[in-house]
């Protein structure tokens, strides 16, 4: 499978535990987004690469989260000190930026569960 | 005020009824426009491109006005599996990212 790959697809933490996820693009897209999206709603813009270079951040980010793309390739995306409205799928996309089209991929989403 | 902004719905339609959504958006996302479509607790998939001639594909026809900033998406002869959420998708100048509407939820039933 090609596709943007996401792990783990579903996370169960505490409050106050840290949680990271993982995001494998599409190879060669040297554009990676993360986006967050809660029940009801449309999925909202965290923050996006190209390539290793962290571009923009969303203020929806707090110092809690920290996002890296090291290499350029595969990202990371680290929750620290958990709280119940972190609670949300967390969705990574990818796409070319010499796609005229834009076209962005998005991966099937980690879930995660504040408890 | 939202950068883009849809009703929530939900629309219930008969199958092969033809349903319309629209959608507003502000002017920090109004460079590409595009519906993407979700399933539930799914990631959203193109639907389509929106451009300013309008487009047609297959049973789904996207316009989009400028002049008053709207979007609109219209499905004709609605099938079960078009049940789903239908997301308006802006994106910023320069498109270096989407901007989602809140997503309208749709139920086609038999």
């Amino acid at each position: 499978d090609t596709g943007v790959s996401q792990n783990p697809r579903h996370k169960i933490t505490k409050r106050g535990q840290n949680v990271t996820f993982r995001c494998d693009p599409i190879s060669e897209h040297n554009r990676l987004y993360w986006y967050r999206q809660t029940l009801g709603q449309g999925p909202e813009f965290l923050t996006y690469f190209q390539n290793e270079a962290q571009l923009e951040k969303s203020r929806l980010l707090s110092d809690r989260f920290s996002a890296e793309r090291p290499k350029g390739s595969f990202s990371t995306l680290e929750i620290q000190r958990t709280e119940q409205g972190d609670s949300a799928m967390y969705l990574c996309a990818s796409s070319a930026n010499w796609d005229s089209g834009n076209t962005i991929y998005f991966g099937e989403g980690s879930w995660l569960t504040v408890v | 005020r939202k950068e883009v902004e849809q009703d929530p719905g939900p629309f219930n339609v008969p199958e092969g009824a033809t349903v319309a959504f629209n959608c507003t958006y502000s002017n920090s996302a109004s460079q590409s426009f595009f519906w993407y479509r979700q399933d539930c607790r799914k990631e959203p998939k193109l639907l389509m491109s929106v451009y300013s001639s309008g487009n047609e594909d297959g049973r789904f026809t996207a316009q989009l006005n400028r002049a008053s900033q709207y979007i609109s998406l219209l499905i004709r002869d609605s099938k079960l599996s078009d049940s789903a959420t239908y997301l308006c998708v802006g994106t910023n100048q320069g498109a270096q990212k989407l901007v989602f509407g809140q997503g309208t939820r749709l139920t086609i039933n038999p």
